[in-house]
């Protein structure tokens, strides 16, 4: 049974462009969350999907927006990137809205220059 | 704001001590209290977790002790060994089914 799986493994942009992050999660879960982890930070919610709707967000501005597909993959948007943007993006899933537990993937390394 | 607070930043422990984490919330709302583990280039793995209606939960060498009055919870990894070095994560879960992370601990067990 696979786990969580993210896709790429590390990204490098420069500032200004746009990114996509790939996330499917683990078999029987459907409901995908998405955090940023900076380096020596822990993880920052940013938004959570379920039914293929946004149900929770964070506190990130709208140059992050996601996606959620009928399979219950997920992907994560950033437009205009900062360099601030670099960190460890990480993708969380569960079975339902309401489990606690939620397994993470490896998480994606995005360096913008 | 940090809505939830967690001590210390590192943690140096001999093999076979007791490594000892702190982490503090403010928000009544949290109903679910996890510590996660994660090892450098790998996403956090969930370790023990617990309710805030139990004061203790033990699972192996891991144990959580819980203080709802005080609004305090703790990790204590007993027997400490060299493959436990990594950072350790706490976190809550609100109402709202969102959750919060400490800023994490670098643990190093010396052998």
């Amino acid at each position: 049974d696979a786990g969580v799986t993210q896709s790429p493994t590390h990204l490098i942009k420069t500032r200004g462009q746009q990114v996509t992050l790939r996330c499917s999660p683990k078999s029987g879960h459907d409901t995908v969350s998405w955090y940023q982890q900076a380096l020596g930070q822990g993880p920052q919610f940013i938004f959570q999907y379920y039914e293929e709707e946004e149900r929770q967000r964070g506190n990130f501005p709208d140059r992050f927006s996601g996606h959620q597909f009928p399979n219950y993959s997920s992907e994560l948007n950033v437009n205009a990137l900062l360099l601030g943007d670099s960190a460890l993006y990480l993708c969380a899933s569960r079975r339902g809205l309401s489990q606690e537990t939620q397994y993470f993937g490896p998480g994606t390394r995005l360096l913008v220059l | 704001q940090q809505q939830v607070k967690q001590s210390p930043q590192s943690l140096i422990v001999q093999k076979g001590g007791i490594s000892i984490i702190n982490c503090a919330y403010e928000n009544t709302a949290f109903d679910y209290f996890p510590w996660y583990q994660q090892f450098p280039g790998k996403g956090p793995a969930l370790l023990i977790a617990i309710r805030p209606d139990v004061s203790e939960k033990k699972e192996g060498r891991f144990t959580i002790s819980f203080n709802k009055s005080a609004k305090q919870f703790s990790l204590h990894i007993m027997d400490s060994q060299p493959g436990d070095s990594a950072t350790y994560f706490c976190a809550a879960l609100n109402t709202g089914n969102q959750f919060y992370f400490g800023t994490g601990t670098s643990l190093t067990v010396i052998p």
